[in-house]
């Protein structure tokens, strides 16, 4: 069965620097891998959708990056903002169902 | 874009009572919906599949009676909480299979479920 890590679970930062989200899984027979982000009491939104054939995505100051044969992913944040915060959550894909890690909550001190 | 979208984004009601949650592609046909519950600081979990015009496929641990999914369209599905309980207070997202890429998945919003 799938199982999907994120480390760290929390991460706190001061506005401005660049991070790093990882995301690790144990079956690397994925479809895809796709980074979430949660505000706080609001719903999911999408962020970066990578198939299994690419190595990365950027959007904007957003970058992630797959490495299948390790099971790993990671998502870069560069200069980031306060508004930033929020919950990231990785899932990876194995045809219809996902598999989803537990999250890792960002905060950007300003 | 394709996009699903979920109703009502957050709802309370009280112990004891039935809520129904909405999940609709707005611009293709979903032939697969997918209900997930996020438990506290735990990841999100596939509850059920639903097909359009069959009954749904529940995961494992999953009450099929308590958490009723009806998927009588293809661009609907609903998940009713019935008797809801205080524990049964979570998040809920749907998924839909479909658009441009039949094997595309696209996330609704999700639901946030208080019972009191």
């Amino acid at each position: 069965k799938q199982e999907v890590t994120q480390i760290p679970a929390a991460l706190s930062v001061p506005e401005g620097e660049n991070l790093v989200l990882n995301c690790s899984f144990t079956d690397s027979a994925i479809y895809n891998l796709q980074w979430f982000r949660q505000d706080p009491g609001k719903g999911l939104t999408s962020l970066l959708l990578i198939q299994s054939s690419q190595r990365e995505q950027t959007s904007g100051r957003l970058n992630a990056s797959l490495d299948k044969s390790s099971g790993r992913s990671t998502l870069y944040i560069a200069a980031s903002q306060p508004g930033d915060s929020a919950t990231y959550l990785c899932a990876v894909s194995h045809g219809n169902q996902f598999y989803f890690g537990t999250g890792t909550s960002l905060t950007v001190i300003p | 874009g394709a996009v699903v979208s979920q109703h009502p984004s957050r709802v309370i009601c009280k112990s004891g009572t039935s809520v129904k949650i909405e999940c609709r592609s707005l611009d293709f046909q979903a032939t697969t919906m997918f209900w997930y519950r996020q438990f506290p600081k735990k990841s999100l979990m596939l509850m059920a599949t639903s097909n359009e015009g069959s009954k749904a496929t529940y995961e494992q641990g999953v009450e099929k009676d308590k958490f009723l999914i009806n998927h009588a369209s293809l661009t609907l599905s609903t998940l009713t909480v019935t008797s809801a309980h205080p524990e049964d207070s979570s998040f809920y997202i749907c998924s839909a299979m479909g658009g441009a890429s039949v094997d595309t998945i696209y996330f609704g919003e999700g639901s946030w479920l208080t019972v009191v």
